[in-house]
């Protein structure tokens, strides 16, 4: 299957500080890609939709300014979190579907990144 | 409105049983379904997806799901489960560009 690649897996950072995540499709294109949050044993949240050459879409109640989000190809998304602060320590996963796939494609998730805010 | 439930939090089965973990969805329109895995710390993992046809979907590691339209549900078995297969479980529906995931429900197979 397709693979995406996210990194880093885990990043520790000092509060104030700004840490940015790759999301990588390998081996297929992806005009879509989009960003989740998980917080402890519960389910993903959408934080933004992530589309190719043009602005991220975000969810309500997530901050534009906090979560950066650039897609600049068809391979590459990245979420900065900028000036982090230990409530942004989570666990975030990127995901794309394949561009040809159409409707009916499942999106293919990396492997998430571990955020630990101090 | 979109929605997919997951109504265990958890699922405890012996290994060599069969087991199944349950969704139900809400959809206008035709669903398209989907199960997913995540094991600790890990991204997570496509097991199989219902677009339509046969309502009954094989998936990986010899995981299927029912669709059932009449009861609204979704929900992913196997024949008998494996000690590797304990692993958080996610139902998903995807309608509207956007992706509708349920709450997780937590598989324990013990040995």
């Amino acid at each position: 299957g397709a693979v995406v690649s996210q990194h880093p897996s885990w990043v520790i950072c000092k509060s104030g500080t700004s840490v940015k995540i790759e999301c990588r499709s390998l081996d297929f294109q992806a005009t879509t890609m989009f960003w989740y949050r998980q917080f402890p044993k519960q389910s993903l949240m959408l934080m933004a939709t992530s589309n190719e050459g043009s602005k991220a879409t975000y969810e309500q109640g997530v901050e534009k300014d906090k979560f950066l989000i650039n897609h600049a190809s068809l391979t590459l998304s990245t979420l900065t979190v900028t000036s982090a602060h230990p409530e942004d320590s989570s666990f975030y996963i990127c995901s794309a579907r394949d561009a040809g796939s159409g409707d009916t494609g499942e999106l293919f998730f990396g492997e998430g990144s571990r955020l630990t805010v101090l | 409105a979109q929605s997919v439930a997951q109504p265990e939090d958890q699922v405890n089965v012996a290994e060599g049983n069969p087991l199944t973990v349950k969704c139900t969805y809400s959809v206008s329109g035709n669903p398209y379904l989907f199960w997913y895995v995540q094991y600790p710390n890990r991204g997570l993992q496509f097991l199989l997806k219902y677009i339509t046809g046969d309502n009954l979907v094989k998936g990986s590691y010899g995981f299927e799901a029912e669709f059932n339209k009449s009861q609204t549900s979704f929900h992913l078995k196997k024949p008998s489960a494996l000690v590797s297969d304990s692993a958080l479980y996610f139902c998903a529906l995807y309608n509207f560009n956007k992706f509708y995931f349920g709450s997780g429900t937590k598989l324990n197979v013990k040995p």
